[in-house]
This record gives structure tokens, sequence and C-alpha cells, in this order.
């Protein structure tokens, strides 16, 4: 079945500064690429998602890559914001059946 | 567009109880998910249904949980008996186009 793994499990940036979490896949059929943000105690936000016939998207401060062939995906958090904080969870899809990583906590220092 | 819903939100009960959980969709999702949640790792997949049919089960540990969606909308999950290692936010999701998932506000178990 799929894995996917998230890198880094912690990321510290500054207010104002970019931040990258990368993940991989194990199983080249998956088509679907959902980033999820969940705050303490509330339910996983879809916050941008990517399809595999496309390679980049974005919207707004937040963008997200898709390099199929070395099978990763990675978000972009441009300008960060105190309010960015939080744990932000990778995935991947194959036919509705959606593998999450272990996510990453993002901290925001102002 | 009313979100997914769930209840109770929170439950603590003793090991060897049992438990259940609802979960109402977003209107019109043939998709419905429930999810496993342990503090500090991502949501794990237990049971996906399709309508009121079974669609992936692999991951849902049969011997003590259980789910049934019987109209094809609401879903209810079961554990009997709960052990300690059930401590865990459970959550539903549903979805109608490919893919795009939804989560409801989880029902977060104490096991002790």
């Amino acid at each position: 079945g799929e894995n996917v793994e998230q890198h880094p499990s912690t990321l510290s940036v500054q207010e104002g500064d970019s931040a990258v979490i990368k993940c991989t896949y194990s199983d080249s059929a998956s088509n679907y690429f959902p980033w999820y943000k969940q705050e303490l105690g509330k339910r996983p936000q879809l916050i941008i998602d990517i399809r595999s016939n496309v390679g980049e998207k974005k919207d707004q401060r937040i963008a997200v890559t898709l390099n199929k062939t070395a099978k990763h995906f990675s978000l972009h958090i441009t300008e960060t914001q105190p309010e960015d904080s939080a744990v932000y969870f990778c995935a991947a899809t194959y036919n509705n059946d959606m593998r999450f990583g272990a996510g990453t906590r993002l901290t925001v220092k102002p | 567009e009313a979100g997914v819903a769930q209840s109770p939100r929170y439950k603590i009960i003793e090991k060897r109880q049992s438990v259940a959980f609802w979960c109402n969709p977003i209107s019109g999702h043939a998709t419905l998910y429930w999810y496993q949640q342990i503090l500090g790792q991502g949501p794990k997949l237990l049971i996906q249904f399709q309508n009121n049919g079974v669609v992936d089960d692999s991951q849902l540990p049969k011997d003590r949980f259980s789910a049934e969606r019987l109209k094809g909308v609401d879903s209810t999950l079961k554990i009997q008996p709960a052990k300690l290692e059930d401590s865990a936010v459970y959550l539903c999701a549903s979805s109608s186009l490919v893919n795009e998932q939804y989560f409801g506000p989880g029902t977060r178990l104490t096991v002790t």
C-alpha cells in the first residue's frame, strides 16, 4: 500500500519568512495530493491540493509543487504569519484511498 | 452548506467497555470515511463507505471495531470492548467529488 513520509516533523520560522514542508510517496498510481492544516483541537482543514496532471499550484501565499518522477511534493508558505502556526499534513491518494504523512508542526514566531 | 457532523465530541470510558460514535456527512456526499488519529500522528483510515457499501476496511481491527452505514447517509462506528490503545480522536470525513474530503470535528475518546 501507499506510504507517505513527511519532513520536517517540526519547523520554526520567523514571521515574514518562508516555510517549506516536503513529502514523498511510494505508490506511483497516486494521483491526488491534498494538504491539510490542523489547529490544536480542531478538524483538519483542506488548504490546497494538486492532481497528478499538474506540476504546480498557487493560492495567494500558499503553493504546492509535485514531481511525479521523483514521487515527492512540497508545500510552500510565503510571508508567514503567526496564524499559520498549526500542524500540516500531506496526503497521497489513489481511488479515494488517502494516506497521510505524520505531520509537521509549524511555529511562526512574531 | 452544513459541514460534517459528529457526536459525541468527547467520551471517557473504562477499558473493556463499549462505545459508539455517530457521523452525519455533508448532504449529497456518497463517500464516507472513518479515521483514527492518535496524538501526534496523521489520520489513519479505518473504513470507507460508498453509499451503504464498504469500499475499504483493511485497516479496521475487526475483532473489536465495527461500522455501518445502513441507509447510505449517517454512519456509526463502534468499539467493543475498548482497549487503552484506542484512546484517540475519531474523525469522520465525506466526499462527493473524486478525492476531496471534508472532515468533521471529531470525537475525542479517552480509555482509562
